[in-house]
């Protein structure tokens, strides 16, 4: 069974810092491309971030361009999110996605982030 | 690529027929999933490559189009049915969702 598991939410204040991590099982790890996807309290889906399977490759979002950086562990089945230099709007469930080629087949639980004074 | 999906929601009766339109702004040669979002709750995966439905999905559900226009159809419409959906596009990158259509209980 594929499981993905979102951990590293929390409240952080604007200008912090904050790194989510997304822990996976019951599948090969290095043969997905991950994401992550997030959404804001009372708002649609928004894809932040993708990374390939090798990590060789990744894409972001224009609003989180210089701020967010996303990578892997294959060692570990892990995908990490650091985000830096958050702001309010930034404010959001993330969830960990697995991308199958043209579809994301499988999301975390989701981890709440909380960017408040 | 901007993907404008109507409408932005809709209420409805049980064993309606339902359905959503996603529209982009270029084409996107069939690279379109759909998901239902129910409250609290991860998105789901119904719908990938327009009109595949994904192992699971009830097959009351279905997806047609091609190009730039895409449909999500519910040809009998259950309890269980009630929520969001959403469209996305991954034939280019930034990936993009529609803005989600709410079905709600008429």
């Amino acid at each position: 069974e594929v499981q993905l598991s979102e951990s590293g939410g929390g409240l952080v204040q604007p200008g912090g810092s904050l790194r989510l991590a997304c822990a996976t099982s019951g599948f090969t790890f290095t043969t997905y491309a991950m994401a992550w996807v997030r959404q804001a309290p009372g708002k649609g889906l928004e894809w932040v971030s993708s990374i390939s399977g090798d990590g060789g490759n990744s894409y972001y979002t224009d609003s989180v361009k210089g701020r967010f950086t996303i990578s892997r562990d294959n060692a570990k089945n892990t995908l990490y999110l650091q985000m830096n230099s958050l702001r309010v709007d930034d404010t959001a469930v993330y969830y960990c996605a697995r991308v199958h080629v043209v579809c994301i087949d499988s999301w975390g639980q989701g981890t709440p982030v909380t960017v408040s004074s | 690529i901007q993907l404008t999906q109507s409408p932005s929601s809709l209420s409805a009766s049980i064993g309606d027929r339902v359905t959503i339109t996603c529209r982009a702004s270029h084409d996107i040669n069939n690279v379109l999933a759909w998901y239902q979002q129910k409250p609290g709750k991860a998105p789901n995966l119904l719908i990938y490559g327009a009109s595949t439905l994904q192992r699971g999905v009830p097959s009351r559900f279905s997806g047609s189009g091609y190009g730039t226009d895409f449909t999500l159809t519910i040809s009998s419409l259950q309890p269980e049915d009630f929520a969001s959906y959403y469209c996305q596009q991954l034939n280019s990158y930034p990936l993009t969702f529609g803005r989600g259509t709410k079905v709600e209980i008429k």
